[in-house]
């Protein structure tokens, strides 16, 4: 089952806006990735931020993790079509745990 | 570095039949994972080795599945008596413990099973 839940299901905005995903889960976890799949380059790991960490900062991506709300939040600025993709949280648990959980994603489409 | 490859891309078989697919990791990562992600699903876990060793196993790797992963190179993935349930993309990543980058999975393009 999927421990992550993406919200919104689906989002369309047009370029040059910022795109916002969140990402709630269930149990604790050592720490918290984000991905991009689309059809012509695959599932890519985008970012990770560990447990003890609010905010993560990568080119124009930002991403918060807040571990009293169990939520995460991914930031996409000054968005492009090229950022057309599926985002997926993953978490990992802890206690020295490999296995990641995949949520069930965002749809992101950018309009040019 | 080239790279997880996996093969074949595509897979179409029979009811009842057995198939195999093939990981090549990345060279230097000791870590190997295997998922299978189904239409508008994220992935989901399959298993994970260290090494040769298979270290984590899902509830979803019924006794039809086995993976082996020998002289911890590449891994192999044998479905047997395939299910119409079945038919999704397989995935293989890998990952270092070692460097700045421990829990970063690499991704291979997938093999799609479909079974009819």
């Amino acid at each position: 089952s999927q421990q992550g839940e993406e919200d919104p299901q689906a989002l369309s905005i047009q370029e040059g806006e910022n795109a916002t995903m969140n990402c709630s889960y269930k149990t604790s976890i050592n720490n918290l990735q984000w991905y991009r799949q689309n059809s012509g380059r695959g599932l890519v790991h985008l970012i990770l931020i560990r447990s003890n960490e609010r905010e993560k900062h990568s080119g124009r991506l930002r991403v918060t993790l807040d571990t009293s709300k169990k939520s995460s939040s991914l930031l996409i600025t000054a968005s492009r079509a090229a950022d057309t993709a599926s985002y997926f949280c993953a978490t990992a648990l802890s206690g020295g745990y490999q296995k990641v959980t995949f949520g069930t994603g965002t749809k992101l489409q950018v309009i040019p | 570095d080239t790279g997880v490859s996996q093969n074949p891309r595509h897979k179409i078989t029979k009811r009842g039949q057995n198939v195999t697919f093939r990981c090549d990791p990345i060279s230097e990562h000791n870590r190997l994972y295997w998922y299978r992600q189904t239409l508008g699903q994220g992935p989901e876990f399959l298993t994970y080795f260290q090494n040769e060793a298979q270290l984590e196993k899902s509830r979803l790797l019924s006794d039809r599945f086995s993976a082996e992963r020998p002289k911890g190179s590449f891994s192999t993935l044998e479905i047997q008596r395939t299910e119409q349930g079945d038919s999704a993309m397989y995935l293989c990543a890998s990952s270092s413990d070692r460097g700045s980058k421990p829990h970063e999975q690499y991704f291979g393009p997938g093999t799609r099973l479909t079974v009819t």
